[in-house]
């Protein structure tokens, strides 16, 4: 699975929208982007996903690049529950494909009042 | 509720103990996997499991081991061969990705293990 870089920290004003980077510009073809949040001490949440079209969902949207090398997570109106760790990852679909499913770092998103 | 239910939820042992976590989901999911968090770090594979009877080994297999008798556990246990056992470790699940979904894996809410 590609590998992905995303920035340590963000933060975020109450009410604002969040924009969270995601580098993967060694993706393939068959491989779709994962956005997950884990807050403090919970197991990490499904946020969305997508292959090459932007998609949204009632928790977020992502908007990935026309050469799919990158992609940003959007939370429209973030609120103080929002702040989290987000974490970007990539891997592929198909039959027989292995799916490690390895996680980086994540971004550390702090929503502020 | 269909869900992932990992116990103990906290767990203290000694150096040199063995301990076994559990994993339980009643999702009819197939694949399940271990993580390992340390404190202000991402997410470490330990073991993955894509159906009963196999398993294979993650990033930072070594001082663990896992069995897969029953599609619904998947217990974990660190032995003392593992040098630094103290981590808060989740389980996940998720149907595989030759099938209709989304392939998002289910997170347990973890065990937080300290070796005094």
């Amino acid at each position: 699975d590609a590998k992905t870089t995303q920035p340590p920290s963000m933060d975020c004003a109450e009410g604002r929208a969040a924009n969270l980077p995601c580098n993967h510009s060694t993706i393939s073809g068959n491989e779709y982007v994962y956005w997950y949040r884990q807050i403090h001490s919970q197991g990490p949440q499904y946020i969305i996903h997508g292959l090459k079209n932007n998609e949204t969902n009632e928790m977020a949207s992502l908007i990935i690049t026309e050469d799919r090398k990158s992609s940003t997570l959007i939370l429209p109106h973030a609120t103080l529950r929002d702040t989290a760790v987000y974490y970007c990852i990539v891997r592929s679909r198909g039959t027989g494909t292995a799916s490690k499913l390895t996680f980086g770092t994540g971004t550390r998103l702090q929503v502020t009042l | 509720d269909g869900g992932i239910t990992q116990s103990p939820k906290y767990l203290f042992r000694k150096e040199g103990q063995n301990v076994t976590l559990s994993c339980e989901q009643n999702l009819n999911h197939d694949a399940m996997y271990w993580y390992r968090q340390d404190p202000g770090q991402g997410l470490r594979l330990i073991y993955y499991s894509q159906i009963v009877n196999d398993f294979q080994k993650g990033d930072i297999a070594e001082g663990y081991s896992v069995s897969r008798e029953k599609k619904e556990s998947f217990p974990l246990t660190v032995t003392s061969a593992q040098k630094n056992p103290t981590a808060f470790y989740l389980c996940a699940s998720r149907i595989p990705t030759d099938r209709e979904d989304t392939g998002e894996l289910f997170f347990g809410e973890g065990s937080r293990l300290t070796v005094l």
